[in-house]
């Protein structure tokens, strides 16, 4: 299948600092790519979608402003927590959406493990 | 998306099948079933998927009813490395701008 690859896998910021997550597919483009957050024995929860050329359609209750998101090329997107703090810490995972005739199919990130101290 | 159910959890022994039952019974005549598994503090990883027929790939088979309304994923010899959440989700296959919308799942421990 599909690769995506995710970096960092884990990081640890002071509270205050900014953090930025790489999201990269390896072997196919991908114009679409969605970054979800997962919290502790919790489903994975979408927070926005990420459209290359374009800006990112955030849900609701997701700060835009906070989580910056960069589409720059069909092959990258990261994820920039800014000002990070405590509760922020959670896992974080994207995913690339690779299209395979008239069927699409999604690759996932190995995540990024954050903790805000 | 239609919504599907799961049971929580599930233990299986080691070297024996894992079925692992989905209840869609709302899913609509265009929308495939797909599997997805996510060990622990790893990203999901894609199973298998399918329409109506059943399917079998390197690491699963995939049993959907004739009605459509449940399905069953099974993994045939279970190892402690399949120790993971299964997810089912329903969903079209087109698109390339719907994202997936991950239920509970189904924690599933394979006891040695």
């Amino acid at each position: 299948g599909a690769v995506v690859s995710q970096h960092p896998s884990r990081v640890i910021c002071k509270s205050g600092t900014s953090v930025k997550i790489e999201c990269r597919s390896l072997d196919f483009q991908a114009t679409t790519m969605f970054w979800y957050r997962q919290f502790p024995k919790q489903s994975l929860m979408l927070m926005a979608t990420s459209n290359e050329g374009s800006k990112a359609t955030y849900e609701q209750g997701v700060e835009k402003d906070k989580f910056l998101i960069n589409h720059a090329s069909l092959t990258l997107s990261t994820l920039t927590v800014t000002s990070a703090h405590p509760e922020d810490s959670s896992f974080y995972i994207c995913s690339a959406r690779y299209a395979r005739g008239r069927e699409t199919e999604a690759f996932f990130g190995q995540g990024t493990r954050l903790t805000v101290v | 998306d239609a919504k599907t159910t799961q049971p929580p959890s599930m233990d299986c022994a080691e070297g024996r099948a894992a079925n692992l039952p989905c209840n869609h019974s709302t899913i609509s005549g265009n929308e495939y079933v797909y599997w997805y598994r996510q060990i622990h503090s790893q990203g999901p990883q894609y199973i298998i998927h399918g329409l109506k027929n059943n399917e079998t790939n390197e690491m699963a088979s995939l049993i959907i009813t004739e009605d459509r309304k449940s399905s069953t994923l099974i993994l045939p010899h279970a190892t402690l490395r399949d120790t993971a959440v299964y997810y089912c989700i329903v969903r079209t296959p087109s698109g390339s701008a719907r994202q997936l919308t991950f239920g509970s799942g189904t924690q599933l421990t394979v006891l040695p």
